[in-house]
């Protein structure tokens, strides 16, 4: 099974600063067709996850460009410049690219 | 709008059984997958498989094949989840997350239904 590794476990922010969020797998996750699947979730507190960003740099509808994801084949990280109150919550990545799928352990995202 | 709404929570003593459900609407059920995720309490997320809403065909994670069991109401554009012979570690909150077959992400989620295992 791939592993998703993410750090750090937690990040605290001032409201309007950056902070970046990184992901590592144990496997290459860019395909022979060029895409590379890792994909962003937020979940907020007491809510169920919201999509964030597929295929490691494309955001899903809706979602602030405030937001942009980048990496390599194994190494992944989720920007989010001007950081608002809305953020919080837990941010985890995870693979597309076979069965089975996993997750990251999630990192956990506090305003200051 | 697409939504995915799941059943109510559950309290279960040990060795019962539980069916949830995810039913949905605003899209065209068959056009995808239907995937299951657990959360326990405090913990992070874990993909249980998904189920092929066009052939009905269930795919299982290794961690729960053999009491879990992913099935369809089509007609209705329901997917279930059903788990026998609950034992406490299945305390948990359970999502649905509509996916695509291969090279999945999960653009769609339930609000999730918390089952609590407790004699």
């Amino acid at each position: 099974d791939i592993v998703m590794t993410q750090a750090p476990l937690s990040v605290s922010v001032t409201p309007g600063e950056s902070a970046s969020i990184s992901c590592r797998s144990s496997k290459s996750l860019l395909h022979s067709n060029g895409n590379t699947y890792v994909n962003w979730y937020l979940q907020k507190p007491g809510k169920s996850p919201q999509f964030l960003i597929y295929r490691m740099s494309n955001l899903a509808s809706g979602v602030p460009d405030r937001f942009s994801g980048s990496g390599s084949e194994t190494d992944f990280t989720l920007k989010i410049s001007k950081v608002e109150t809305e953020d919080v919550g837990v941010y985890y990545c995870g693979h597309g690219l076979e069965y089975p799928l996993t997750f990251g352990s999630g990192t956990k995202l506090e305003i200051k | 709008q697409i939504q995915l709404v799941q059943s109510g929570p559950e309290l279960k003593k040990p060795g019962e059984s539980v069916k949830i459900s995810c039913k949905a609407s605003g899209y065209t059920f068959t056009d995808y997958a239907m995937h299951w995720v657990k959360q326990a309490p405090g913990k992070g997320l874990k993909w249980m498989g998904w189920i092929n809403t066009y052939t009905g065909k269930p795919t299982y994670a290794d961690d729960f094949k053999g009491r879990f069991v992913f099935s369809l109401e089509a007609s209705a554009s329901t997917a279930n989840l059903q788990i026998s012979n609950l034992k406490n570690e299945d305390t948990a909150t359970y999502f649905c997350a509509r996916g695509r077959t291969t090279k999945a992400y999960f653009d769609y989620w339930g609000q999730g239904v918390m089952v609590t295992v407790s004699s």
